[in-house]
């Protein structure tokens, strides 16, 4: 079946632009979940969304950082006046949540290099 | 806050084990993963290990967890070369979200 999927899959911009990046996640996947990969580091947490609202924002960097997820399915991931400490690899992942472990299904990931 | 340590980097020959250690600094982690990244490929989920267990066997992967040292290992039996890639220590709580380390690149030599 189809996996989670991220678009665009590279996104070169322009220090100071505005970037969307988008995740669709797995149907039927309730939560859904936010990482950045720097080089050579391991992801790391931005947002957790369970349903349509972000139920854990405390990774989000800087308020320039925002996401949504209106309809409880597909994310956008929204940075403002991008800066160049901002180029990484950006995943997305979703799950399931219920008793015990909550897999988490990442997508290949957008790669943002800002210029 | 929560903190996941990782050496960077393991070489092991073809056919041997394979250990590849953690630390992470969370007294309330409730599951602690390995999870798998290999050059334009996702991350995989190896496998995984509930905080009140020390040890999980799944075929060639063996989890042992020292919950008193917070210390996680992964061993792999009979290394192949299909096994290099970047391993990944990871522990989540309450909350879900996930607490990676920084990796351990494993490269395997024929």
């Amino acid at each position: 079946g189809a996996g989670v999927s991220q678009t665009p899959s590279n996104k070169v911009t322009e220090k100071g632009k505005y970037v969307e990046l988008r995740c669709d996640p797995i149907s039927g996947h309730t939560a859904l979940y936010w990482y950045r990969q720097s080089l050579g580091q391991g992801p790391e947490f931005l947002i957790y969304f369970q349903g349509t609202g972000a139920a854990d924002d405390s990774g989000l960097p800087n308020d320039r950082f925002f996401a949504v997820r209106p309809e409880g399915s597909v994310s956008t991931l929204k940075i403002q006046r991008t800066e160049r400490g901002d180029s990484a690899v950006y995943l997305c992942a979703s799950s399931l949540p219920g008793q015990g472990m909550n897999e988490q299904f990442f997508g290949p990931g957008t790669r943002l290099t800002v210029l | 806050g929560e903190d996941v340590e990782q050496s960077l980097f393991l070489s092991v020959r073809e056919g041997d084990s394979s250990v590849i250690n953690c630390t992470y600094t969370d007294s309330s982690s409730t599951y602690l993963y390995w999870y798998k990244q290999e050059p334009g490929a996702g991350l995989q989920l190896l496998t995984y290990i509930f905080s009140n267990m020390d040890m999980k066997q799944d075929q060639r992967l063996t989890v042992l967890l020292n919950k008193k040292d917070k210390h996680l290992s992964l061993r792999i039996a009979d290394t192949q070369t299909g096994d290099s890639a970047i391993y990944f220590c990871a522990e989540s709580s309450h909350t879900d979200k996930l607490i990676f380390g920084t990796g351990t690149r494993l490269q395997v030599f024929p």
